[in-house]
């Protein structure tokens, strides 16, 4: 109950297309839903976060989308440029817990 | 803030060896959390502290990994012996309370 389930593992879009990641949980006690960047040898950074009180937050060309009720949210990388290819991750929390829950991750490859 | 500073960012050991990783955290972070990566398994979280004392030790993998955090400002994770299936890179990352997750840079362990 405590897993993230990601998709796709890989996904490759050229230049200025839309990279889309989704993700699945199953505990309904998460309430904070935070997506990771990752380049190669870096450790992963806050791309972006929402709370379920929202179905959608947007900063720049990132965009979450959030379905409460299929327990899904997705990343939506609008306009993909190649410095956009890293590893994604999306990661879930409890309010009761201190720690994050993470999918297993997307490498993204944008094509120039 | 200098982010969260691991060292070393790279070591290379022989089977049986100790190894000893090290963590500063950023200042006033109440929480600190060590991570495992590995294409195989992707972000295992090992261990977590809040104000120094462990609190969840669960995803330790064996008695032969220890984590130490002896004052807010430093930690270590130490593991004795080492084996080559402990090859990974090891993160060190800090939160307030409630708040983002700061990974450090990582270190890569390769152990021969």
């Amino acid at each position: 109950q405590q897993q993230v389930k990601q998709s796709p593992q890989s996904l490759i879009v050229q230049k200025g297309g839309i990279s889309i990641i989704n993700c699945a949980y199953e505990n309904t006690a998460f309430d904070y839903f935070p997506w990771y960047q990752q380049f190669p040898g870096k450790g992963p950074a806050l791309l972006i976060a929402i709370r379920p009180d929202v179905s959608e937050k947007k900063e720049g060309r990132f965009t979450i989308s959030f379905n409460k009720s299929a327990k899904q949210f997705s990343l939506h990388i609008m306009d993909s440029q190649p410095g956009d290819s890293a590893t994604y991750f999306c990661a879930a929390r409890a309010g009761s817990a201190r720690q994050l829950t993470f999918g297993s991750g997307t490498q993204l490859t944008v094509l120039p | 803030d200098a982010g969260v500073i691991q060292s070393p960012r790279h070591e290379v050991t022989e089977m049986g060896q100790e190894v000893t990783l090290r963590c500063k955290p950023i200042s006033g972070h109440d929480y600190l959390f060590w991570y495992r990566q590995t294409m195989m398994r992707g972000l295992e979280l090992l261990i977590y502290f809040n104000n120094n004392v462990p609190i969840d030790d669960s995803g330790m993998p064996e008695d032969r990994f220890s984590a130490k955090m002896p004052n807010a400002s430093f930690s270590t994770l130490k593991i004795q012996p080492s084996e080559p299936r402990d090859s990974a890179v090891y993160f060190c990352a800090s939160r307030p309370d409630w708040e983002t997750q700061y990974f450090g840079p990582g270190t890569r362990l390769l152990v021969l």
